[in-house]
């Protein structure tokens, strides 16, 4: 994951929104995703954005994209103990269609 | 079909033993990938098939390592004389690959073979 960083670590309030940075390095990149992986579980999925977009939103969910600065984020919003996971920013080699990952962000919910 | 499945769930192996890992992917899916996760760690990229096709080996991917789809269907990775440094979690993913940059392609992930070797 040496292309793709993200912090390692996020704590957040019950009800609070969460909001997860990611920096990728190949601006050719045209997809981007995030992903969600809970403890002993796989990779799920959370939501993907093409890159002319700069927004996505799909229930409290929300992808913001700035192309110029290589810069990805994921705001969860009125975040909740289910949301404890660690979530992976992913950009795609449109060469081969690999994925190619963050480290991840641990997301921890505070009561 | 409700998903990528891979088999089995864990292995412990000893040193020096080969292994083989299954995954069946989404039926229709015509890509599968291989990736490696250690833990602390985001995926690394190890292989990927495009039907029975391997179009892409990482150089992670040493000669003790080999994988195979031979109908275009479930794939299998065997790991030769396994080493301590094997220990991971093995993850499949497909996907419908359609042709261009536009398509999505989105990568579903099975749970994962999560490989001890003592």
């Amino acid at each position: 994951g040496e292309d793709v960083e993200q912090s390692l670590f996020l704590s957040v309030r019950e009800g609070d929104s969460s909001v997860i940075n990611c920096t990728y390095t190949d601006s050719s990149s045209t997809y981007l995703y995030w992903y969600k992986q809970e403890p002993g579980a796989g990779l799920q999925l959370l939501t993907y954005i093409f890159s002319n977009m700069d927004m996505k939103q799909d229930q409290r969910l929300t992808v913001l994209l700035n192309k110029k600065d290589k810069h990805l984020s994921l705001r969860i919003a009125d975040t909740q103990t289910g949301d404890s996971a660690i979530y992976f920013c992913a950009e795609r080699k449109d060469s081969n269609y690999q994925l190619i990952w963050g480290a991840g962000t641990k997301l921890i919910i505070k009561p | 079909d409700t998903g990528v499945s891979q088999d089995p769930r864990h292995k412990i192996t000893k040193r020096g033993q080969n292994v083989t890992f299954r995954c069946d992917p989404i039926s229709e899916h015509n890509r599968l990938y291989w990736y490696r996760q250690t833990l602390g760690q985001g995926p690394e990229f190890l292989t990927y098939f495009q039907n029975e096709a391997q179009l892409e080996k990482s150089r992670l991917l040493s000669d003790r390592f080999s994988a195979e789809r031979p109908k275009g269907s479930f794939s299998t990775l065997e790991i030769q004389r396994t080493e301590q440094g094997d220990s991971a979690m093995y993850l499949c993913a497909s996907s419908l690959g359609l042709a261009g940059p536009t398509s999505s392609n989105i990568q579903y992930f099975g749970a994962g073979t999560r490989l001890s070797v003592l």
